[in-house]
């Protein structure tokens, strides 16, 4: 079956560094990705759509500048968190959609737990 | 914004009770989702419903989406421990993009031994 790829697992920065998370799709082309933060036992929360080939498209309330993304490939996009800050401490999940497929389901990466200390 | 409204946020029950989750939209709904996270996991994608009044069955479980588009359910029967984790239900509002979906909080499911 399809499967995504994110990477790191888990990743703990100091104040005011940079954190770039990848998500791969590994056996399908997924021309839209999206982003989503989940807080300890609560829903996965979108952040972002990512699209390949162009700007993302980002969901009220979420900073542009502090979240990076950029899709550069059919099967790559990457979530940058600049200048990390203790309250950016979550856990980050990224899902891709089979472009092929007349499915609309997401496969979801294995997410990345982000601590900022 | 739109929201899907989930319930219950937590549900504990003995090996071999039934379970139940449900889902309701304000809105039309073009077709919803169901997902489960396993603790520690990541949401891996159960079954899509599309048509109203829709009923699917995957062993123990039974999806249901209501005759109006707005609201669904999974029930569980006699529940075991691998049933362990949090149900998603993930909608697209009628209109909205594919694969951009609306997630409801989740039900966390316990199971007793």
């Amino acid at each position: 079956g399809a499967v995504v790829s994110q990477h790191p697992s888990w990743v703990i920065c100091k104040s005011g560094t940079s954190v770039k998370i990848e998500c791969r799709s590994l056996d399908f082309q997924a021309t839209t990705m999206f982003w989503y933060r989940q807080f300890p036992k609560q829903s996965l929360m979108l952040m972002a759509t990512s699209n390949e080939g162009s700007k993302a498209t980002y969901e009220q309330g979420v900073e542009k500048d502090k979240f990076l993304i950029n899709h550069a490939s059919l099967t790559l996009s990457t979530l940058t968190v600049t200048s990390a800050h203790p309250e950016d401490s979550s856990f980050y999940i990224c899902s891709a959609r089979d472009f092929d497929s007349p499915s609309e389901k997401l496969f979801f990466g294995s997410g990345t737990q982000l601590s900022v200390l | 914004g739109q929201q899907v409204m989930q319930i219950p946020q937590y549900q504990h029950v003995q090996e071999g009770e039934d379970f139940t989750t449900y889902c309701n939209s304000s809105t039309t709904l073009s077709n919803i989702q169901w997902y489960k996270q396993r603790p520690g996991g990541h949401p891996v994608f159960l079954i899509q419903l599309v048509k109203s009044g829709e009923v699917k069955k995957q062993k123990r479980l039974t999806f249901q989406f209501g005759e109006a588009k707005k609201n669904s359910s999974l029930h569980i029967t006699a529940t075991q421990t691998t049933d362990v984790g949090t149900y998603f239900c993930a909608a697209r509002p009628y209109g909205g993009s594919q694969g951009n979906l609306i997630f409801g909080k989740g039900t966390k499911l316990s199971v007793k031994p």
